[in-house]
């Protein structure tokens, strides 16, 4: 499997400021790192796919400059949520490819984000 | 549009009774597919994926791929309530993206 560490775990926030996210890799380096969003009784929905040392890949419908993704280094990648508003409240998970090197995917424990 | 669908539940068994869980997907060319387990306010864990039609055992958990009828299948046998959970089906289309269901939650009674 891999081990995902996200941080922080949860936080609130005044609309209009700025929240980042950290998700780490912790147990082996990863190149590709992919970024969810769930809203309360729904299903994961992909916002992008973050690439070390190279732009990320968003999503239709997924403004890449309200949520910005730097994937500096191979077990760090990072999400600022820009002037967060309300409906940007949810919970954000990051998850990372498998070491077996197939395609299953393993989450980070999330961030869950309320904008007041 | 590339769809995963799972009936939303509740779906309720009996402890030490097989719970099934189903997927149907509709792009005909996946490849690749999963199953999570999502305990409510925390982050899915894998439990099982399977690549080739035909059944997939461990331990408790079977999972059943028919890519003719495109459908996946989740068998728990001897469902214990820790069990209680929102399982997730997945399917990767391509590029190791996945795409996820609605989720069926299960509840797993005593």
């Amino acid at each position: 499997g891999a081990v995902v560490s996200q941080h922080p775990s949860r936080v609130i926030c005044k609309s209009g400021t700025s929240v980042k996210i950290e998700c780490r890799s912790l147990d082996f380096q990863a190149t590709t790192m992919f970024w969810y969003r769930q809203f309360p009784k729904q299903s994961l929905m992909l916002m992008a796919t973050s690439n070390e040392g190279s732009k990320a890949t968003y999503e239709q419908g997924v403004e890449k400059d309200k949520f910005l993704i730097n994937h500096a280094s191979l077990t760090l990648s990072t999400l600022t949520v820009t002037s967060a508003h309300p409906e940007d409240s949810s919970f954000y998970i990051c998850s990372v490819l498998g070491t077996r090197g197939g395609d299953e995917q393993f989450f980070g424990p999330g961030t869950r984000l309320t904008v007041l | 549009q590339k769809e995963v669908e799972q009936n939303s539940g509740p779906l309720s068994v009996p402890e030490g009774a097989i719970a099934s869980l189903n997927c149907t997907y509709s792009d005909r060319g996946s490849q690749s597919f999963f199953w999570y387990r999502q305990y409510s306010g925390k982050s899915p864990e894998l439990i099982m994926f399977i690549y080739s039609n035909g059944d997939k055992e461990d331990g408790r958990f079977t999972a059943q791929l028919n890519k003719a009828s495109q459908y996946v299948s989740l068998l728990i046998r001897d469902s214990q309530p820790s069990d209680s959970a929102t399982y997730l089906c997945a399917v990767n289309n391509a590029g190791n993206m996945l795409t996820f269901g609605g989720g069926t939650r299960l509840m797993v009674k005593p």
